[in-house]
């Protein structure tokens, strides 16, 4: 049972556009999101989060967006760098199980020039 | 201030052995937790430990196991390896309360022939 989902196994982007990677979710009791990027090879690299009180948070080029009512987190990258290029991976908790991380597959993002 | 850090980043080893991969924290964190990656799995939790106690668990068997010690450093062992142990395994630490974004070192990739 896959709790956490990401729908889309790729996307691709024009460098300087927004980009823009959904995540949803079935299990309620989930209250803290994370994104997470990742190299081949190498370990998830920590982006933003969120936890479930809010609906919004922000730092520099990535925002992540929950609405807890659809079960749904969307991270959105403005603007959108070659360096952007990666996996992204979202990934849910629940309240006692914080280190206990749900990750989604992934989304191949590629940002062309 | 250093990351995670593992050893070895790659290991070799034969169906029946058992292996032991190592995760040093970061500094002053406190709970490491322990992920496998694979192709058709995806990044799975395997366990956490917080204080030299194991807090989470998740769906493994009990071939694969654990400890922390003192310093917060942990091992992970897997005994009589089989073939589709073969994946990344992932360390990650954090402060350990509610809502810390883990980070994750760059992993050991172990293949099993």
């Amino acid at each position: 049972d896959q709790q956490v989902k990401q729908n889309s196994p790729s996307l691709s982007v024009q460098e300087g556009r927004i980009s823009i990677l959904n995540c949803d979710y079935t299990n309620s009791m989930f209250d803290y999101f994370l994104w997470y990027k990742k190299y081949p090879a190498e370990g998830p690299t920590f982006l933003i989060s969120i936890s479930s009180i809010k609906d919004k948070n922000e730092d520099g080029r990535f925002t992540v967006f929950l609405n807890k009512s659809a079960k749904h987190l969307s991270l959105h990258i403005v603007p959108s760098q070659p360096g952007d290029s990666a996996v992204y991976f979202c990934a849910a908790s629940g309240a006692g199980t914080a280190s206990k991380l749900t990750f989604g597959t992934g989304t191949r993002l590629q940002v062309t020039l | 201030k250093a990351g995670v850090t593992q050893t070895p980043r790659y290991l070799i080893k034969t169906r029946g052995q058992q292996v032991t991969l190592s995760c040093s924290p970061i500094s002053g964190h406190r709970s490491v937790s322990w992920y496998q990656q694979t192709p058709g799995q995806g990044l799975q939790f395997l366990f956490e430990y917080f204080s030299e106690t194991q807090r989470n668990k998740g769906n493994f068997p009990g071939r694969f196991s654990g400890r922390q010690f003192s310093n917060s450093r942990s091992e992970m062992n897997v005994s009589t390896l089989e073939l589709g142990d073969s994946a990344l395994y992932l360390c990650a630490s954090s402060w350990g309360n509610t809502y810390n974004e883990q980070f994750f070192g760059p992993g050991t990739r172990l293949t099993v022939l």
